[in-house]
């Protein structure tokens, strides 16, 4: 079974500094692996989305992740954070092997992120 | 297209009645997931869909829970009787299907629902 662990379940930065938000996955396969935002009282959006074609991963609003088989990790960043992007961030796998075809998100418990003045 | 579409956004109910959500899904995505967010449980798959056939419910809690797709555009999750840990924030999701272009699911706004 494909799993995947946030490491951090709180992170809080200032305004304009980076933004760092872990993830380690588990995979028996090579995995599509994605991020997504829940802004308070939202629903789920897609930020960025692995497959095979590039291990750097650029997203909606300046976030990029990377994708590290050698670490198991697809860490999510944000050179300069903004107010806007306080929210919940989840870290997903994708499980190819469904009965019937499909895919099955397996996602992280979530990282909420802060962002002070 | 406007997106998956959730309703009602907001339910309160009381124990023991009977709660439908409702979902139309992105037109052409053959693939629709019901998943549940709870704090304790964060967000866990309930039941999939493909081409209208339910293929996985292995996610359904009880036998309270039940979900059809009469359709291609249109989908219900039922609980009946609801209970107060039912209380949850439900999201439908389709996507296109399988394969690295099809595979995202895009999610609906949600519904809200609490059960007193």
């Amino acid at each position: 079974a494909q799993s995947v662990t946030q490491l951090d379940s709180h992170v809080s930065v200032s305004e304009g500094t980076p933004v760092l938000l872990r993830c380690n996955y588990s995979s028996s396969y090579s995995p599509s692996l994605f991020w997504y935002v829940q802004h308070p009282n939202k629903g789920l959006q897609l930020l960025l989305k692995y497959t095979s074609a590039a291990t750097l991963v650029k997203g909606i609003n300046g976030f990029e992740a990377e994708f590290k088989k050698s670490e198991t990790s697809f860490h999510l960043t944000k050179p300069s954070a903004h107010m806007s992007d306080a929210a919940e961030y989840f870290c997903v796998v994708s499980d190819p092997i469904l009965t019937g075809g499909g895919n099955k998100l397996t996602f992280g418990t979530g990282t909420q992120l802060k962002v002070e003045l | 297209d406007a997106g998956v579409i959730q309703s009602p956004r907001h339910e309160v109910t009381e124990m023991g009645q009977e709660v439908t959500l409702r979902c139309k899904p992105i037109s052409g995505h053959d693939y629709l997931f019901w998943y549940r967010q709870t704090m304790m449980r964060g967000l866990e798959l309930l039941i999939y869909f493909n081409n209208n056939v339910p293929i996985d419910d292995s996610g359904m809690p009880e036998d309270r829970f039940s979900a059809k797709m009469p359709n291609a555009s249109f989908s219900t999750l039922k609980i009946q009787p609801s209970e107060p840990r039912d209380s949850a924030v439900y999201f439908c999701a389709s996507s296109l299907g399988v394969g690295e272009i099809s595979e995202t699911q895009y999610f609906g706004p949600g519904t809200r629902l609490l059960v007193l």
